[in-house]
């Protein structure tokens, strides 16, 4: 069954240290990944996806997400968080055989100290 | 452009009652998608409908059923409702199915009591 694993429920970083938050996944098939932010009480937003080509994907507020075939991981990462990057970030898998349906991860709390 | 916006924000219920959670969809979208968004969980995708049709189902019981209208809108409609539906129901939008990026709205928070 395709599947996808954020091994961190929460990660706590200082303001401007870099930050990786990571993601596995599980599929039988090729698959199309997502990135998204939720702010508290308001819905997703998209910050990056990779459907093909280049496996560094470049997203917005300065995140890159690097596509890893091999071990199915696509981590995302920033060098340098700001106290507005606090938010609960999900991954999101799509299948390639699937028109519809994503996949989501638990989710990962950033947590910014200053 | 218009976004995803959905109503109501919060709505509180008793057991046994049934709700209506309604959805537009941004402009030029003809997909929809629903999710249920348990209390620190990732979204469960529940059904997608394209073009008036439902195109897909999650696990979900068939107390959960949808519309979507001419005009692209949405109603997700669950009846029966049970203490574990409490959750932020998410309405997502896309230009079309396939591997296209999905528009999400603010959610409906319902509860149930």
């Amino acid at each position: 069954a395709q599947s996808v694993t954020q091994l961190d429920s929460q990660v706590p970083v200082f303001e401007e240290a870099p930050v990786e938050l990571r993601c596995n996944y599980s599929s039988s098939v090729s698959v199309y990944l997502f990135w998204y932010v939720q702010y508290p009480n308001q819905g997703l937003q998209l910050l990056l996806k990779y459907l093909s080509g280049s496996t560094l994907v470049k997203g917005i507020n300065g995140f890159e997400a690097e596509f890893n075939k091999s071990q199915t991981s696509f981590h995302l990462r920033k060098p340098s968080v700001h106290i507005s990057d606090t938010a609960e970030y999900f991954c999101a898998v799509k299948l390639s055989d699937s028109n519809y349906q994503l996949i989501w991860g638990a989710g990962t709390k950033l947590i910014i100290k200053p | 452009e218009t976004g995803v916006t959905q109503s109501p924000t919060h709505l509180i219920k008793t057991r046994g009652q049934q709700v209506t959670l309604r959805c537009s969809s941004q402009s030029g979208h003809n997909t929809v998608s629903w999710y249920q968004q348990a209390l620190g969980q990732g979204p469960q995708f529940i059904f997608q409908y394209y073009r008036e049709e439902e195109n897909g189902r999650g696990n979900f019981p068939p107390r959960f059923s949808g519309l979507q209208f001419p005009n692209y809108s949405s109603e997700l409609n669950v009846n029966a409702l049970e203490l574990d539906d409490s959750a932020l129901y998410l309405c997502a939008s896309s230009p079309a199915t396939g591997n296209t990026e999905a528009f999400f709205g603010q959610g409906t928070r319902l509860t149930v009591v």
